[in-house]
């Protein structure tokens, strides 16, 4: 069983265009993550969602919307796509404090490939 | 200057030889560091995790956290060709802040 997935695993589309990744966790995990990996393996936060609720939104163009109907999920909507936001994309989740606190769990990632 | 420093590499060494990765912070504040392993397509995974400073080992691999120079170390003893990945340093308090990764290859 797959502890945290999300789909698609590629997405190859135009400029211009809007597009969702979606993520869930099966771990009981409070909080979830989206990270962006670029092609220099750089793997940076874009937001952090707790319960449900936004804790972190790094400077993130507000064309990057992320969406939590419940805290085993977390998606994000990607509208007017455009060539740098080429990259793959990681979901991750941790679990609350106490053992290994800050330990992130990641999805399989999404490529997103912007033409 | 980035708060996690890592040099990219690549790092080639012949099977059985003992790696050393090494990754500088900048941010005082960080209380948990972690290495992670990513292989090629996949999503990173945990290796090793230190709160404070110290070493921690486990198996083949030690990890080494120095506040006072704020320096974080992995050591792989015996290194072998499934070794062959990035591996990620990351610090933290509240959120992880990863290194850029130093890719690892290891020739049979």
């Amino acid at each position: 069983d797959t502890a945290v997935s999300q789909t698609p695993k590629y997405l190859v589309t135009q400029m211009g265009n809007d597009k969702s990744i979606k993520c869930e966790q099966n771990l009981g995990h409070d909080t979830m993550y989206w990270y962006k990996q670029d092609s220099k393996k750089f793997l940076k936060i874009m937001f952090s969602y707790n319960n449900k609720e936004l804790i972190i939104n790094e400077t993130v163009p507000n064309r990057f919307s992320p969406k939590s109907p419940d805290k085993a999920h977390l998606n994000l909507h990607i509208n007017s796509l455009e060539l740098g936001d080429s990259a793959v994309y990681f979901c991750a989740s941790s679990p609350p404090l106490g053992v290994n606190t800050g330990e992130l769990f990641f999805g399989e990632g999404s490529r997103l490939t912007v033409l | 200057q980035k708060e996690v420093e890592q040099d990219p590499g690549p790092l080639s060494v012949p099977e059985g030889a003992i790696v050393s990765l090494n990754c500088t912070y900048s941010n005082s504040a960080f209380q948990y560091f972690m290495w992670y392993r990513q292989y090629s397509r996949k999503g990173p995974e945990l290796l090793m995790y230190t709160y404070s400073s110290g070493n921690k080992e486990d198996g083949r691999f030690t990890a080494q956290v120095d506040k006072s120079s704020k320096y974080i170390s992995l050591f792989i003893r015996d290194s072998q060709p499934s070794d062959s990945a990035t591996y990620l340093c990351a610090g933290g308090y509240s959120t992880l802040t990863f290194g850029k990764g130093t890719m690892l290859l290891v020739s049979p």
